[in-house]
């Protein structure tokens, strides 16, 4: 299966800022994904990262807070925006490989924001 | 009600011990159903995955589906303190990559 590589793996941020979230996957992959988990929690899909255009995003999140970019098949960056501590979770990176196969997940990148 | 529960846990077992974890899901129309195992500090790594009732082996790992009683099951025979982790299962509508809707997790402790 693919090799994903998240950076940073962790970061502690003040609010107010944002951080830029980077995912690089080692082959070509036709879809990618970032999921959010908070403390305790189990995962919740945010949005789904598409090549070449604008991310589609699930319920209750939006581009403002959390864009997205897919410059190309093997990359893609999520921005968490204007961050508050209710912003602190792991976030995740998940890709499909391709044809019919399941998913599956970088080891995440876990933010904290005071 | 959420669309798939799974008791939290913690579940805590001897080493050896037959180990069940389970979930329930409301909406019919899953059609796959994975299980994934996350170790402190890692990203969910993918343990097994079935499509239709029924059961499937690998190894230690028995994965059973029943969509009748809309209930999955993930079996570990001869549990390992290796095998301690939080458990998640997941289930999709259409394809086996599309988006999943997880469950929230089982965490696991195998005592040696």
């Amino acid at each position: 299966s693919a090799v994903i590589s998240q950076k940073p793996s962790r970061d502690i941020c003040q609010r107010g800022t944002s951080l830029t979230i980077q995912c690089q996957v080692d082959s070509q992959v036709t879809m990618m994904f970032w999921y959010r988990q908070q403390p305790g929690q189990s995962l919740t899909l945010i949005a789904t990262a598409n090549q070449g255009s604008e991310a589609t995003y699930e319920s209750g999140f939006v581009i403002d807070k959390f864009p997205i970019s897919r410059p190309n098949l093997t990359f893609s960056t999520l921005t968490v925006s204007n961050m508050s501590p209710e912003d602190s979770s792991i976030y995740l990176c998940s890709v499909r490989d391709g044809g019919n196969s399941p998913l599956h997940f970088g080891n995440g990148t876990r933010l904290t924001v005071t | 009600q959420k669309e798939v529960e799974q008791d939290p846990g913690p579940l805590s077992v001897p080493e050896g011990a037959i180990v069940s974890l389970n979930c329930t899901y409301s909406n019919s129309a899953f059609q796959y159903f994975m299980w994934y195992r996350q170790y402190s500090r890692k990203g969910p790594e993918l343990l097994m995955y079935t499509y239709s009732s029924g059961n499937k082996e690998d190894g230690r790992f028995t994965a059973q589906v029943d969509k009748s009683s809309k209930y999955i099951s993930l079996f570990i025979r001869d549990s390992q303190p290796s095998d301690s982790a939080t458990y998640l299962c997941a289930m999709t509508l259409g394809g086996a990559g599309n988006m999943l809707t997880f469950g929230g997790g089982t965490r696991l402790m195998v005592k040696p």
